[in-house]
């Protein structure tokens, strides 16, 4: 099983419309959450944090499941500027650095 | 703010060339990488740097090397490149260790492609 897994898409959806990803990740001792945004042939660019107690921002709510061991992300009422992909990121360790872990993402594509 | 800049943005070799990738960040940050992304798989850590003098491996750092004599820049050499080099690089760096409040910046990228 890999360390991190995301659904690759493309999870095509159109405006308005509201879409959610998980991602799943094999070490029980994961400490660091995170879902980055990345933009064709671009440089990935944190989209936020995940909290144990899950968090919002805007229109994007993540949570945490340690019990079955995911993350997720959702979108609500999407934006044709919402079409990326999506990368979760696990840091296995708190302090730790080596074993980052970046999932291989999740595109998305809004359509009008 | 420049945020990470890396040089060069594209860059082309034949088997077995050197050379280094560049990467400078201007917002003091003690913790440096470099990652490579190929098709269909994540981003892959080659080396990174917790702070000036201090560099490890990561998990595919075969046939680069690192060095971080400032906080500010942390060079990628490529010693004898191979086809299996051709990637996209990004450098990044962060404030801390990937603490939950700890945000990554990535610089722009580097195409490498080697012939």
């Amino acid at each position: 099983r890999k360390e991190v897994e995301q659904d690759p898409g493309p999870f095509n959806v159109p405006e308005g419309a509201t879409v959610a990803f998980n991602c799943t990740y094999s070490n029980s001792a994961s400490q660091s959450f995170f879902w980055y945004r990345q933009d064709c042939r671009k440089e990935p660019k944190l989209l936020m944090s995940v909290y144990s107690s899950g968090n919002e921002d805007g229109r994007f709510t993540a949570q945490l499941n340690r019990a079955s061991q995911y993350i997720s992300l959702l979108i609500r009422d999407s934006k044709l500027s919402d079409s990326a992909t999506y990368l979760c990121v696990v840091n296995p360790r708190r302090g730790g650095y080596q074993k980052v872990t970046f999932g291989t993402g999740t595109k998305l594509q809004v359509i009008p | 703010n420049a945020g990470v800049t890396q040089t060069p943005k594209f860059q082309v070799l034949k088997t077995g060339q050197s050379m280094t990738l560049q990467c400078a960040q201007d917002m003091n940050h003690e913790y440096m990488s470099w990652y490579r992304q190929d098709p269909g798989m994540g981003l892959r850590l080659i080396h990174y740097s917790v702070g000036a003098g201090i560099t490890d491996q990561g998990e595919v750092p075969n046939g680069y090397n690192v060095s971080r004599s400032t906080t500010e820049d942390f060079p990628l050499r490529l010693l004898s490149a191979a086809p299996s080099q051709t990637s996209v690089y990004f450098c990044a760096s962060s404030p801390g260790p990937l603490l939950p409040t700890d945000t990554q910046y990535f610089g722009p990228g580097t195409r490498l492609t080697v012939l």
